[in-house]
């Protein structure tokens, strides 16, 4: 079984839509969760991090559910340069990272 | 302040070939690990170091994969021979690796695209 299971997309949606990514992991003793972003050809990059409590940055809200062991991010009101693969990641007491396969969007004019 | 150093940016090799990659981490940071992205799916660790001593490689195809970080700085990845199948993104990413991780983040460095053909 992975570790992190993710719809991989790709989402295609109109400027100014609001769209949400989903993300299971399946290790409960999961210490802490993330949100990166990984444009074409280039490495990922910490969009954010995800917390018991739900955090939001600007036009982005991220959510965690543990006893579900479930991660979501919702980026409302989506710009052009919003497209992106989206990788939800999990990190053990063990100081591993572990990857989900990542989901394709892209924003439409 | 400097990121993840990674070399070379591309290889391109023939199957049964050797290659090798170089990584440099964050200064001060103590845990490094080594990624493969196969074009279209996530990250998946290779190996992971702390300091000097492996944490874990329980993905490293050891027959063929073999990493080292002998000072507990930067460190080399090498196939060797390579399979058709190597053809991916190798990463490199390191975090601070301190006692108290819960709040621990991964930086990557630009990564090396190896093609083997």
């Amino acid at each position: 079984r992975k570790e992190v299971e993710q719809d991989p997309g790709p989402f295609n949606v109109p400027e100014g839509a609001t769209v949400a990514f989903n993300c299971t992991y399946s290790n409960s003793a999961s210490q802490s969760f993330f949100w990166y972003r990984q444009d074409c050809r280039k490495e990922p990059k910490l969009l954010m991090s995800v917390y018991s409590s739900g955090n939001e940055d600007g036009r982005f809200t991220a959510q965690l559910n543990r006893a579900s062991q479930y991660i979501s991010l919702l980026i409302r009101d989506s710009k052009l340069s919003d497209s992106a693969t989206y990788l939800c990641v999990v990190k053990n007491t063990g100081n591993q990272f572990y990857f989900g396969t990542g989901t394709s969007l892209t924003v439409i004019p | 302040e400097a990121g993840v150093a990674q070399s070379p940016r591309y290889k391109i090799i023939e199957k049964r070939q050797s290659v090798a990659f170089w990584c440099n981490p964050i200064s001060g940071h103590a845990t490094l690990y080594w990624y493969q992205q196969i074009l279209g799916q996530g990250p998946k660790l290779l190996i992971q170091f702390q300091n000097n001593g492996v944490v874990d490689d329980s993905q490293l195809p050891k027959d063929r994969f073999s990493a080292e970080r002998l000072k507990g700085v930067d460190s080399t990845l090498k196939i060797q021979p390579a399979k058709l199948e190597d053809s991916a993104v190798y990463l490199c990413a390191s975090s601070l690796g301190g006692h108290r991780a819960t709040n621990e983040k991964l930086f990557f460095g630009s990564g090396t695209q190896l093609s083997v053909l």
